[in-house]
């Protein structure tokens, strides 16, 4: 099998941008999903695909990739954005999915 | 816009089973294949295995093999999750999530990694 890895904890100023990433071997072959995860409410996908949001996500929301690192930018963060963010992967095999164990965003 | 709805909350004995089902309201449900997550308290996401309902097929995180069974029921649109051996660990909210099935050339079909929509959750407590 194979994982993927994020950092723990990230902050951001209201309104600044910030990058969460995602690393693991499976990222050279397979795209990135990231969720946003809110305290006692359903994940939500921002991202799929490495750049495509479903309807209803704002545009701050952008995603990339380049070798085994995909990227999750939020440009002008705000106060709701205040979240865990996710990603995942297949795995190496291609069979099963993998997360990472989830970032912690802070907007201060 | 098709939506997930979970059976409720359970409490269960450990070396116990639990089955959770989701039924798919409102879209189609056998070109998808469905997933299910969990999250343990404090934890992150995890990846239990998923079903293709066109297919027949479900797939297992080797974590959960031999403990996890997952079952479609086309005529009802209604998916489940049966989890043996429960020991207190399995203590989480579980989540169904739909996603694309992947079909690449001369592979077996697999589950795509982009889930949406999910269901509400369902918290399952193991305690004696």
């Amino acid at each position: 099998s194979s994982e993927v890895t994020q950092d723990a904890a990230v902050s951001v100023a209201l309104g600044q941008t910030v990058r969460i990433t995602c690393q693991g071997d499976s990222l050279r072959s397979y795209y990135a999903s990231w969720y946003q995860k809110k305290p006692g409410q359903a994940p939500v996908l921002v991202i799929y695909r490495k750049n495509y949001r479903p309807s209803g996500i704002p545009d701050r929301f952008s995603g990339s990739s380049s070798g085994n690192t995909a990227s999750l930018t939020i440009t002008g963060a705000q106060a709701e954005d205040e979240a865990d963010y996710y990603c995942n992967s297949r795995d190496s095999s291609g069979n099963h999915v993998i997360f990472g164990g989830g970032t912690k965003l802070t907007v201060l | 816009q098709v939506q997930l709805v979970q059976s409720g909350a359970e409490v269960k004995k450990p070396g116990s089973s639990v089955n959770v089902s989701c039924r798919a309201s409102g879209g189609i449900f056998n070109n998808y294949a469905v997933s299910w997550v969990r999250q343990a308290p404090g934890q992150g996401l995890e990846w239990l295995g998923g079903i293709m309902p066109i297919f027949g097929t479900s797939k297992y995180a080797q974590k959960f093999q031999g403990r996890i069974t997952i079952t479609a029921d086309g005529s009802t649109s209604t998916v489940y999750m049966e989890l043996s051996s429960l020991r207190s660990e399995d203590t989480a909210v579980y989540y169904c999530a739909r996603s694309d099935v992947a079909i690449p050339p001369n592979s077996p079909p697999s589950i795509q990694n982009w889930f949406d929509p999910w269901g509400q959750g369902t918290p399952v407590t193991v305690s004696s």
